[in-house]
């Protein structure tokens, strides 16, 4: 059981360059989010989903898009990269999408540099 | 909008004291759950423990517990018997019942000294 899974670990981008973090989980988890986590501010919450072909916007959603195709995978793109979008991404799933207080279940993370 | 303040950026302490991180936030809402979050420095987010806010009782987890005051409106970690694995930034969030989004504060990081 894999769980959350993130990839790449690392990244390195030119500033205008596009990309996409990939995010799967195996536990068919309905709801799945996006986070960045900056120093100083804790995780603030990008773009997050209640299922398949539902999601919705977080606190910071500007530059950045996603989709949720399946219930698995729920990936992230970056349009047109800016050094502000320099973070650490996690992906996160929890079992049920009605707010039941359900622990949520990270990725480990992705290190997205933009130069 | 739900606000969660931790107001000690960084703490220390020597392994096997008891050491307690603050946590307080804003909330209109009644119904909601509150967790705290480890992540050491292998960059994982771990769930500490959780608490049902229409739960009166603390809740406890091995060596951690916490101490809600909903009127207060505040919600701090203590841990018992302090271990150098226990190193780590620990963040404290807020879910309001019917979302799961969670909203975080902006963390305090421990090391435990030995």
């Amino acid at each position: 059981n894999a769980g959350v899974t993130q990839t790449p670990k690392f990244q390195v981008l030119k500033t205008g360059q596009s990309m996409t973090l990939q995010c799967a989980q195996d536990m068919n988890h309905e709801y799945m989010s996006w986070y960045r986590q900056d120093p100083g501010m804790g995780l603030r919450l990008i773009h997050y989903s209640v299922g398949a072909g539902i999601t919705d916007q977080g606190e910071v959603p500007n530059g950045y898009n996603v989709s949720r195709s399946t219930t698995e995978d729920f990936p992230l793109r970056l349009l047109s990269a800016a050094p502000s979008q320099t973070s650490v991404y996690f992906c996160a799933s929890s079992y049920s999408s009605r707010g039941g207080g359900q622990p949520q279940h990270f990725g480990d993370g992705t290190r997205l540099s933009i130069l | 909008a739900q606000t969660v303040t931790q107001s000690q950026p960084e703490m220390s302490v020597q392994e096997a004291e008891t050491v307690t991180l603050s946590c307080t936030y804003d909330t209109s809402e009644n119904n909601y759950y509150l967790f705290w979050y480890k992540q050491p420095p292998s960059r994982q987010m771990i769930l500490v423990i959780r608490q049902e806010a229409y739960k009166q009782q603390n809740a406890t987890e091995n060596r951690f517990s916490v101490n809600f005051q909903k009127a207060a409106k505040s919600f701090s970690l203590k841990i018992s018997d302090s271990q150098l694995g226990d190193t780590a930034m620990y963040f404290c969030a807020f879910m309001k019942l019917g979302n799961e989004k969670l909203t975080f504060g902006t963390g305090t990081r421990l090391t435990i000294i030995p």
